[in-house]
């Protein structure tokens, strides 16, 4: 259980055009989902919180309007990167808590479940 | 603003041999804590998960625990395997309702035959 999956695992654009990465939970239903970036040898770096039916919040230095973010189900986030640059290029993970489950003190559980990772290369 | 240092950055072993990997956060105010493996351009894996009222968590040959006094958790892992070889990353939920995962820059593991 608890699998997350995202979509396309490897995408390579031209500079300027747009590129959308999609992240489900496949046997969970996920009101919070996470966007990381991940540069080479780097930590990965959150980049949004995504709650469905809401506005995402972007943490500081992350354009909103460059990368937008999308949760219109409970299954579903989507990451559009827009006008894309090559220091865009980066790995793009998504992380998706389950909604129903319980932490250990009965409260929210905190545990994320992540993806296999968006490998974005723009030329 | 929460930091995650782990040490070593890189650590190579025979195999065979038990280590132990190192994580320390600059606010010791910690809810919980993943370990999480990574191999070369994958995402991750969760390896053990310790919630807020536990101290440890125990896997096959890997145990993690947690000292939330100062703030740090270590991961060991017994008898190294070729296959254990793969960069580890810890990350820790804070108090105070946020949900978010604050990652350390991960210790790069090599278990050599």
């Amino acid at each position: 259980g608890a699998v997350v999956s995202q979509h396309p695992s490897r995408v390579i654009c031209k500079s300027g055009t747009s590129v959308k990465i999609e992240c489900r939970s496949l046997d969970f239903q996920a009101t919070t989902m996470f966007w990381y970036r991940q540069f080479p040898k780097q930590s990965l770096m959150l980049m949004a919180t995504s709650n469905e039916g809401s506005k995402a919040t972007y943490e500081q230095g992350v354009e909103k309007d460059k990368f937008l973010i999308n949760h219109a189900s409970l299954t579903l986030s989507t990451l559009t990167v827009t006008s894309a640059h090559p220091e865009d290029s980066s790995f793009y993970i998504c992380s998706a808590r389950d909604v129903g489950a319980a932490g250990d003190l009965g409260g929210i559980s905190y545990e994320q479940y992540f993806g296999p990772g968006t490998r974005l290369t723009v030329t | 603003k929460q930091e995650v240092t782990q040490i070593p950055a890189a650590l190579s072993v025979p195999e065979g041999e038990n280590l132990v990997l190192n994580c320390s956060f600059t606010d010791s105010a910690i809810y919980n804590l993943q370990w999480f493996r990574q191999d070369p351009g994958k995402g991750l894996t969760s390896l053990l998960l310790i919630q807020s009222s536990q101290r440890e968590q125990t896997s096959g040959r890997l145990n993690a625990s947690l000292d939330k006094s100062s703030g740090r958790s270590t991961l060991y892992i017994a008898a190294s395997q070729p296959g254990d070889s793969a960069t580890y990353l810890c990350a820790g939920v804070t108090q105070g309702g946020s949900e978010k995962l604050v990652f350390g820059k991960g210790t790069k593991l090599t278990v050599n035959p």
